[in-house]
């Protein structure tokens, strides 16, 4: 199992560039999630999927859009990015039920110029 | 709205000293509390976690003790080694899908 993998793993892009930030796990959960990190302010939630089909905006959601592509797959959008998206994007994918618990990808560290 | 405060944000321990990082949270609906590690260019990593309907939790050098009426939970590492050297992260959930984080410790242990 490769668990949560994230590509790419870094990037720049210059104020007004768009991107997409991919994701995958192969659990077979169906929650994901992607956070964004800054420092001093921990882990912040940008979106989030309960279940293939479905998504939810989190705490950050301005300036991006998500795709749960199917259950494996969850993808984050930056449609014209700005210095403040300057960031590390983690994905996560949740076991639910009494094993309950988040697992994270490696990271993608965005600078935007 | 929901909060986790997290203290201290920097700690630094001798090597075989013991660390004690603590959190607060706001929601009292909360009843999931995990605690991650983050080695530097690394995502987050589950090391224990405690549920509400009980009072600690232990796994070899690492406890997690849980004061529902506090809303106090604390992560605690014995004979701390260098490679505990990372930041920690705890975090709450009602379980809901979503987790709250707190803003992370940095711990340095000192050989």
């Amino acid at each position: 199992n490769a668990g949560v993998t994230q590509t790419p793993k870094f990037q720049v892009l210059k104020t007004g560039q768009s991107m997409t930030l991919q994701c995958a796990q192969d659990m077979n959960h169906n929650s994901m999630y992607w956070y964004r990190q800054d420092p001093g302010m921990g882990l912040r939630l940008i979106y989030y999927s309960a279940s293939e089909g479905t998504t939810d905006k989190g705490e950050v959601p301005n300036g991006y859009n998500v795709s749960r592509l199917n259950k494996r797959e969850f993808s984050l959008r930056l449609e014209s990015a700005a210095p403040s998206q300057t960031s590390v994007y983690f994905c996560a994918s949740r076991r639910g039920g009494n094993l309950e618990t988040q697992y994270f990808g490696p990271g993608t560290r965005l600078l935007v110029l | 709205g929901e909060n986790v405060e997290q203290h201290p944000s920097t700690l630094s321990v001798q090597e075989g000293d013991s660390a004690v990082i603590k959190c607060t949270y706001s929601d009292s609906a909360s009843n999931y509390f995990p605690w991650y590690k983050q080695e530097l260019g690394k995502g987050p990593q589950l090391i224990i976690d405690i549920r509400s309907n009980v009072g600690e939790k232990k796994d070899q050098r690492i406890a997690v003790t849980l004061n529902k009426t506090a809303k106090h939970f604390s992560l605690h590492i014995t004979e701390t080694q260098p490679e505990d050297s990372a930041v920690y992260f705890c975090a709450a959930s009602s379980g809901t899908y979503k987790y709250i984080f707190g803003t992370g410790t940095r711990l340095k242990v000192l050989a």
